[in-house]
């Protein structure tokens, strides 16, 4: 089966940093890809890692080790208008499914 | 980039009634359609997976006559609520893979559906 988990909900302040962790296991994996939802809408991807180490784009960076079954999505400087659920994915190899997470709702005080 | 059109955004229909939701891939070929389907303040849930020119794969629990998936084309693909009741009010999206970059996804706007 697939279980993949992430903290139901965490808060933290305008500037400031968050990490939202993320632990998988599946049967299978071809990479894992991070989202960020607005309520009501498609997810936006920001990012993905397939081999072990940290892929940084900017405020965002992402970090993967596949012996631990583990990622986390870095957020810096943070915003208000990053105040939304993120969701971790993995891809299943052979299959190109996309197993989303239980998803981590995000809210930035001021 | 890669688009996928969802039909109808909203929709809110009686209880029994069929409600179809339609994806459209614009500038490429969706040879496969993800369908999910999210409840408030829930993640997604995979609920199926269209294959064009052959039958739809089911997750487990996902009852297949009740969600009926057609996936006649090589880019469009349906997914039709039947008998929907009030449990079936959802959020519901499409996503079809990538061919090309990182090889991710492509996903539709959602259909918010409402049972009443």
């Amino acid at each position: 089966g697939q279980n993949i988990d992430q903290p139901t909900e965490m808060t933290a302040t305008e500037g400031a940093i968050v990490q939202i962790n993320c632990t998988y296991q599946t049967s299978g994996f071809n990479g894992l890809f991070w989202y960020q939802q607005h309520a009501g809408e498609a997810p936006t991807f920001l990012s993905y890692n397939v081999l072990d180490g940290l892929e940084e784009k900017g405020r965002f960076s992402s970090f993967l080790s596949r012996s631990k079954g583990y990622s986390y999505l870095l957020l810096k400087e943070l915003q208000m208008k990053d105040s939304a659920s993120y969701l971790c994915a993995v891809r299943v190899h052979n299959t190109d499914k996309l197993i989303f997470g239980t998803g981590t709702r995000l809210q930035v005080f001021p | 980039g890669a688009v996928v059109s969802q039909h109808p955004s909203r929709v809110i229909c009686k209880s029994g009634t069929s409600v179809k939701i339609e994806c459209r891939s614009l500038d490429f070929q969706a040879t496969t359609m993800f369908w999910y389907r999210q409840f408030p303040k829930q993640s997604l849930m995979l609920m199926a997976t269209s294959n064009e020119g052959s039958k739809a794969t089911y997750e487990q629990g996902v009852e297949k006559d009740k969600f009926l998936i057609n996936h006649a084309s090589l880019t469009l693909s349906t997914l039709t609520v039947t008998s929907a009741h009030p449990e079936d009010s959802s959020f519901y999206i499409c996503s079809a893979p990538e061919r090309r970059g990182n090889y991710g996804y492509t996903f539709g706007s959602g259909t918010r559906l409402t049972v009443v």
